[in-house]
């Protein structure tokens, strides 16, 4: 099974500031099959990038993906009030796992 | 318009069962993964279940709920479904429903199902 860890677990910042989210697997995930999502509370995930670094259709492009192998990383470039929530990232190469989550927090 | 709209999620007790179901709309049923995940009170989000496409079908099982669910997707009524039989204290939690390309991820989701097991 591939675990994905996420860091850090939660995450103070303002609006503006540029914001990046790490997430590592314990295997490397050579097809790139890495997902990442947002989740705010109450509602389902919503897909943000796949493919490590493809943006989902309808996405805000502040939202970018990047990385390879087991270490992956999601940056926020400005952040915006509407960004406030908690991030995950998911491996799809050998079923699904996801990281523990980020909580992004208003500082 | 894609939909999935979860149903049957409630209250139940311990070794007891429920059937969580998905209504999807807007999208080819036939050609695409269907997934069940999960998220307990105030904890992340863990894989169930999956299913693949047509016509394969092939399944899988988280270790935690292997032997006890039960993924199945009855085209005709376009709706997938999760049997859940000797629930326990820990399968507590929101239940989503979610497609997605054979290797793919899930884009679209249902609104979740919530299901609790208690005495």
């Amino acid at each position: 099974d591939i675990q994905m860890t996420q860091s850090p677990s939660t995450l103070s910042a303002s609006v503006g500031d540029r914001v990046t989210i790490t997430c590592r697997a314990s295997q490397s995930i050579v097809t790139s099959h890495l997902a990442w999502y947002q989740q705010k509370p109450g509602k389902a995930p919503k897909l943000l990038i796949y493919q490590a670094s493809v943006l989902e259709t309808g996405v805000p492009s502040r939202f970018s993906g990047s990385g390879s192998g087991t270490q992956f990383t999601l940056t926020i470039s400005s952040l915006q009030p509407d960004d406030f929530a908690t991030y995950y990232c998911q491996q799809y190469q050998s079923l699904w796992t996801f990281g523990q989550g980020t909580k992004v927090e208003s500082k | 318009e894609v939909q999935l709209v979860e149903s049957g999620g409630g209250l139940v007790k311990p070794g007891g069962s429920l059937r969580l179901s998905c209504a999807v709309s807007g999208f080819s049923f036939n050609n695409y993964n269907i997934n069940w995940v999960r998220q307990a009170p105030g904890k992340g989000l863990e894989w169930v279940s999956s299913m693949s496409s047509s016509p394969n079908n092939y399944i899988w099982y988280a270790d935690s709920v292997k032997g006890r669910f039960t993924i199945s997707r009855d085209i005709a009524e376009n709706s997938m479904y999760l049997q859940m039989n000797s629930l326990r204290a820990e399968d507590t939690a929101i239940y989503y429903c979610s497609r997605s390309l054979p290797q793919g991820t899930g884009d679209y989701w249902g609104q979740g199902a919530l299901v609790t097991v208690s005495s």
